[in-house]
């Protein structure tokens, strides 16, 4: 069973903004851990999008943005851009597992 | 400049272990995690280490399948996963995260590790 959930694709026309979803449960989200998001573009590895729920390392542009809430956290995409087309998953910590976890990833397309 | 380099691609029979490696100078005093990506499944951490002591962690998932050590310099890291079955067939990611973290802002280019009768 996967530990943090996410929509399976998101599409939206450039210049939209779409937002990206990512629910826990009380013993990872809900428990106060930090959720952190990547970005994977096609054949390349995961690249850190977004640390600590809301920060941007430097130089991911400022139209991403990170929010926590209870169990669930959520990536937005503001002006979506031709090159946001990627894979992207959320991921934090879970007391239960003992570990990090990763969620199940969000396709993300322009169209 | 800090970045991770991975060995190259492997192709494994069921049944067999795979050892692969990941070059991380700079990185001693780093969490060094093997997280792996197989075709229509989200990421999965295997096990990690911190050079500077040898400490180790695995998943539960992977507890006694799974070793992750270092080589005596502190910049090579390798993990050896045993019992190679099918499912095993996935891109091998090492990633880093800094004390105090859980973030990985540190990730090498991947090894495809392929698993065939």
């Amino acid at each position: 069973q996967p530990v943090l959930t996410q929509p399976v694709s998101v599409s939206g026309a450039a210049g939209q903004r779409v937002t990206v979803s990512c629910t826990g449960s009380s013993s990872n989200i809900g428990a106060n851990y930090d959720v952190h998001w990547y970005q994977q573009l096609p054949g390349a590895a995961p690249k850190l999008l977004m640390f600590g729920n809301s920060n941007r390392p430097s130089g991911v542009p400022d139209r991403f943005s990170g929010s926590k809430s209870g169990t669930s956290a959520s990536l937005a995409i503001t002006g979506l851009q031709p090159e946001d087309e990627a894979d992207y998953f959320c991921q934090s910590y879970d007391s239960s597992l003992g570990g990090v976890v990763f969620g199940t990833g969000t396709t993300v397309t322009v169209l | 400049q800090m970045q991770l380099v991975q060995s190259g691609a492997e192709v494994k029979k069921t049944g067999s272990s795979v050892k692969i490696s990941c070059k991380a100078p700079g990185f001693m005093y780093r969490y060094l995690y093997w997280v792996r990506q197989a075709p229509g499944q989200p990421l999965e951490w295997l096990g990690w280490i911190t050079p500077f002591n040898g400490n180790t962690n695995q998943a539960q998932k992977f507890q006694g399948r799974v070793t992750v050590t270092r080589d005596t310099s502190l910049t090579t890291v390798y993990m050896e996963l045993t019992g190679l079955r099918s499912e095993d067939t996935a891109m091998y990611y090492c990633a880093s995260h800094a004390d105090r973290s859980n973030y990985f802002d540190y990730w090498g280019q991947g090894t495809l590790v392929t698993v065939s009768s």
